[in-house]
């Protein structure tokens, strides 16, 4: 049963535009979602988190938006540069698990 | 600061040897979790030890294992490979104060034959 899902296996972007990874999950437990980074031959790096009391999470070019009803979060990028080329992970907890359930990943090609 | 150390980094076994993979966390991080990734699999989670005490576990076989010593380090072990072992296994650790952000290692490269 996967409780979180990343339906879109591969997304292409050109160059200096906008970049929207969809992540949707099944689990109203879930409180916590956070957004990976990886690259070949690398482990997983943090971008951005948002916590279920907020719909929405800025960090320079990269905005969470959360929507809870939908279960349904998405990873905004603006603008996508080559360098941000790579697999992304939506993952998700609930409270007092200790464990994080992980999508299976988009890849995304940008495109100069 | 040095990040999550793993080691070896890859790694070839035959079915049925048993294998010990190592994690080293951050300094001061004292939860340590361990992830299979596969194609197409996304990454499982393995178990989660925070002080010595393993706090939650996913749906693996008892083949897979693990512990944490003292100085937070931790292990974790397959025994009788099976073909469908061969992964990429992630450690990651976090630390608490920092929200829920867990930092990886590069991975551990095991194939089976």
């Amino acid at each position: 049963d996967q409780q979180v899902k990343q339906n879109s296996p591969s997304l292409s972007v050109q160059e200096g535009r906008i970049s929207i990874l969809n992540c949707d999950y099944t689990n109203s437990m879930f409180d916590y979602f956070l957004w990976y980074k990886k690259y070949p031959a690398e482990g997983p790096t943090f971008l951005i988190s948002i916590s279920s009391i907020k719909d929405k999470n800025e960090d320079g070019r990269f905005t969470v938006f959360l929507n809870k009803s939908a279960k349904h979060l998405s990873l905004h990028i603006v603008p996508s540069q080559p360098g941000d080329s790579a697999v992304y992970f939506c993952a998700a907890s609930s409270p007092g698990t200790y464990k994080y359930i992980f999508g299976t990943g988009t890849r995304l090609k940008v495109l100069a | 600061k040095a990040g999550v150390t793993q080691t070896p980094r890859y790694l070839i076994k035959t079915r049925g040897q048993q294998v010990t993979l190592s994690c080293s966390p951050i300094s001061g991080h004292r939860s340590v979790s361990w992830y299979q990734q596969t194609p197409g699999q996304g990454l499982q989670f393995l178990f989660e030890y925070f002080s010595e005490t393993q706090r939650n576990k996913g749906n693996f076989p008892g083949r897979f294992s693990g512990r944490q010593f003292s100085n937070s380090r931790s292990e974790m072990n397959v025994s009788t490979l099976e073909l469908g072992d061969s992964a990429l296994y992630l450690c990651a650790s976090s630390a608490p104060g920092q929200g829920n952000i867990q930092y990886f290692g590069a991975g551990t490269r095991l194939s089976v034959l």
